[in-house]
């Protein structure tokens, strides 16, 4: 069982939906990241959080720490938010070397 | 451009070559990851560096993986003899030191073993 999970793995949304991306884990964290990745391979960081929510434009994160549950969503989704969207447990409080990352959803908005 | 540059972007081998790639950091990110990422993956963690100490190595580094950082500055990631299950993206990343801190990644370096 992985320790950290997406759902869904893939998403296809038509231009304009409202998108909601989930991440469960089951081991015990202090901060949850997201991040994106563009086809071609860059990770991007969009929200590094430890509780309640981030806004950021149209996407928006929450947590809840007690659950192990995170969700990402993006409102009015637009054909340049098709990525593939990895949520990342840094499961030490100060180092990225005990990282567990999500097997990602790749989302795809059709014009 | 102040974030995480790797070079090159990409590269083609041939089997049993040697390969190194480059990682600048963000200048004043003292912890500096490396992670290889094979299609369809998340990310896998293969070695950090805090300053120019190597301080952990995953079980995925083989012997034919060396990484460096002589100068607590960029970072280098070697691979000899490459194999073709050594294809894969990989990333670097950079970070403070401190509670709760954002890594920022790199645009990686995407290797082909041929």
């Amino acid at each position: 069982k992985n320790e950290v999970e997406q759902s869904p793995q893939n998403l296809t949304a038509q231009e304009g939906e409202f998108i909601t991306i989930n991440c469960s884990y089951s081991v015990g964290i202090s901060a949850l990241h997201w991040l994106q990745q563009h086809p071609g391979g860059g990770i991007v960081s969009l929200f590094m959080l430890s509780s309640g929510k981030k806004k950021h434009g149209r996407l928006i994160a929450t947590i809840n720490i007690q659950e192990k549950h995170s969700s990402l969503h993006i409102t009015a989704s637009h054909p340049r938010d098709s990525a593939v969207y990895i949520c990342a447990s840094p499961r030490s409080k100060t180092s990225y070397d005990k990282v567990i990352f999500g097997p990602g959803t790749s989302l795809s908005v059709i014009p | 451009d102040t974030g995480v540059s790797q070079n090159p972007r990409h590269k083609i081998t041939k089997r049993g070559q040697n390969v190194t790639f480059r990682c600048d950091p963000i200048s004043e990110h003292n912890r500096l990851y490396w992670y290889r990422q094979t299609l369809g993956q998340g990310p896998e963690f293969l070695t950090y560096f805090q300053n120019e100490a190597q301080l952990e190595k995953s079980r995925l580094l083989s012997d034919r993986f060396s990484a460096e950082r002589p100068k607590g500055s960029f970072s280098t990631l070697e691979i000899q003899r490459t194999e073709q299950g050594d294809s894969a993206m990989y990333l670097c990343a950079s970070s403070l030191m401190g509670g709760n801190t954002e890594a920022f990644f790199g645009q990686g370096t995407r290797l082909t073993v041929v």
